[in-house]
């Protein structure tokens, strides 16, 4: 079955540091792939969207790059803050417009 | 951007009634949107696609006599949990699909944006 790992455990960095969040699949060739930022009891705000003929994506002080043949994903941000404090979800599209979400990497920043 | 909202963004009831979330897209019409459960700690499962004018389709496991969807219009769905009981208990999150660009060029890319969710508890 598709299946999609991202890092279970919190990610902790001093701020400036860049965040790097890994987002594995398996039995899967998405078309693109979406990364989701998420805060406490809030819903998932979309961040980037990335094609499977891209391989890497820039916004601002997020990128990130799209390897199909290791069928891995990394998302960057650079010069993180405090405010970039968040889960951040990575989503691949089944058939029906649905999205397969990850169970989420947590990133603390500190000041 | 595209925005969703949800309504109640937090609901108490008792077990057995029955409990009725709406979620509208604002500035967009959105003839697909989802339902999702997430669990504290942990990712959003999918629960059903609700299409407007048919019928949902429900995702594997899921009860669908026991959650409602109706999508009566291209800006709304509900999701209703009827008969709720505690293990309800779960933040409930919809999303509005990206709506399809065809003829310019461009086609959609899927994007869903969500609402802000809603927290029920029953007791």
């Amino acid at each position: 079955s598709q299946k999609i790992e991202q890092n279970s455990e919190a990610l902790n960095i001093q701020e400036g540091k860049t965040a790097t969040l890994t987002c594995n699949y398996t039995n899967y060739s998405p078309a693109y792939l979406q990364w989701y930022r998420q805060d406490p009891g809030r819903g998932p705000v979309f961040l980037l969207l990335i094609r499977e003929n891209e391989k890497e994506k820039r916004k601002e002080r997020l990128k990130v790059t799209f390897d199909t043949t290791l069928k891995q994903s990394l998302f960057h941000i650079t010069a993180s803050q405090p405010a970039d404090s968040a889960t951040y979800l990575c989503a691949l599209l089944r058939g029906g417009g649905k999205l397969i979400f990850g169970q989420g990497t947590e990133l603390s920043v500190k000041p | 951007g595209a925005v969703v909202s949800q309504h109640p963004s937090w609901v108490i009831c008792k077990s057995g009634t029955s409990v009725k979330i709406e979620c509208r897209s604002l500035d967009f019409q959105a003839t697909t949107m989802f339902w999702y459960r997430q669990f504290p700690k942990q990712s959003l499962m999918l629960m059903a696609t609700s299409n407007e004018g048919s019928k949902a389709t429900y995702e594997q496991g899921v009860e669908k006599d026991k959650f409602l969807i109706n999508h009566a219009s291209l800006t709304l769905s509900t999701l209703t949990v009827t008969s709720a009981h505690p293990e309800d208990s779960s933040f409930y999150i919809c999303s509005a699909r990206d709506p399809p660009y065809g003829g310019h060029g461009e086609t959609s890319t899927d994007t869903q944006y969500f609402g802000p969710g809603t927290r029920l508890t029953v007791l």
